[in-house]
């Protein structure tokens, strides 16, 4: 079980976001990964391997962790940055994600 | 450039099934592996199972494995997914997506996805 919080972060264009997703399990792999999505869209890959940017991806958004704590930063928001975080394990079948964390405009 | 293409929405009757296809261009379609995921409405994302495109291989996630099948058509570059006995919670968006590294064997993250196909379920 993945577990987001929080359920939804109110901030600021500019601002700094930090999302945290927390494993039941302890992961040895790095097999996890975090997606953006958006209203009437497929999620979008933005972090895999814990830490590496997808294609295309700007350098606001890193990810970090390891074991059963995990975390996605967006160091300033952009006004595209306003959508729903999913994290996601591929490391132990069945696959899993989290809850989903909203990042609203303030 | 990868795209993964869906069937149009569908409305079926409880206990029907759906057969939901998904059409792969931009790469050796072969090569790399399916998954499927589903999305209830306002909920978050669930994975559902993965096929290899190479000698269809499945691997399933356990509430699905006794309902869904998963198959593939190399020579249309389609992968399909159908499920059947169909109830009212099953209404969702069906999402494909395709592996991300060669070999991976489903353990993969997403980085090519469908556009989605809403499935409806309702008397």
């Amino acid at each position: 079980v993945l577990t987001q919080s929080p359920g939804i972060l109110s901030l600021s264009p500019g601002e700094r976001a930090t999302l945290s997703c927390r494993a039941s399990v302890s992961f040895s792999s790095n097999y996890f990964a975090w997606y953006q999505q958006k209203p009437g869209q497929a999620p979008r890959l933005l972090i895999y391997g814990v830490s590496n940017r997808a294609g295309g991806v700007p350098d606001r958004f890193s990810g970090s962790g390891s074991g059963t704590d995990f975390t996605l930063t967006i160091s300033r928001l952009e006004p595209e940055d306003f959508a729903v975080y999913y994290c996601h394990q591929y490391g132990i079948a069945p696959f899993t994600f989290g809850g989903g964390a909203k990042v609203d405009i303030k | 450039q990868v795209q993964m293409v869906q069937s149009g929405a569908e409305v079926k009757k409880p206990g029907a099934s759906v057969k939901v296809s998904c059409k792969a261009s931009g790469y050796i379609f072969p090569d790399y592996g399916v998954s499927w995921l589903r999305q209830a409405p306002g909920e978050g994302l669930q994975w559902m199972g993965w096929i290899s495109a190479y000698n269809g291989h499945t691997n399933f996630h356990p509430k699905f494995r006794d309902r869904v099948t998963l198959t593939t058509d190399t020579s249309a570059t389609t992968a399909y997914m159908e499920l059947r006995s169909l109830r009212s919670d099953d209404t969702a968006v069906y999402y494909c997506a395709r592996d991300h590294d060669y070999g991976s064997g489903g353990y993969t993250d997403f980085a090519f996805w469908g556009q989605g196909t809403l499935v409806t379920v309702s008397s």
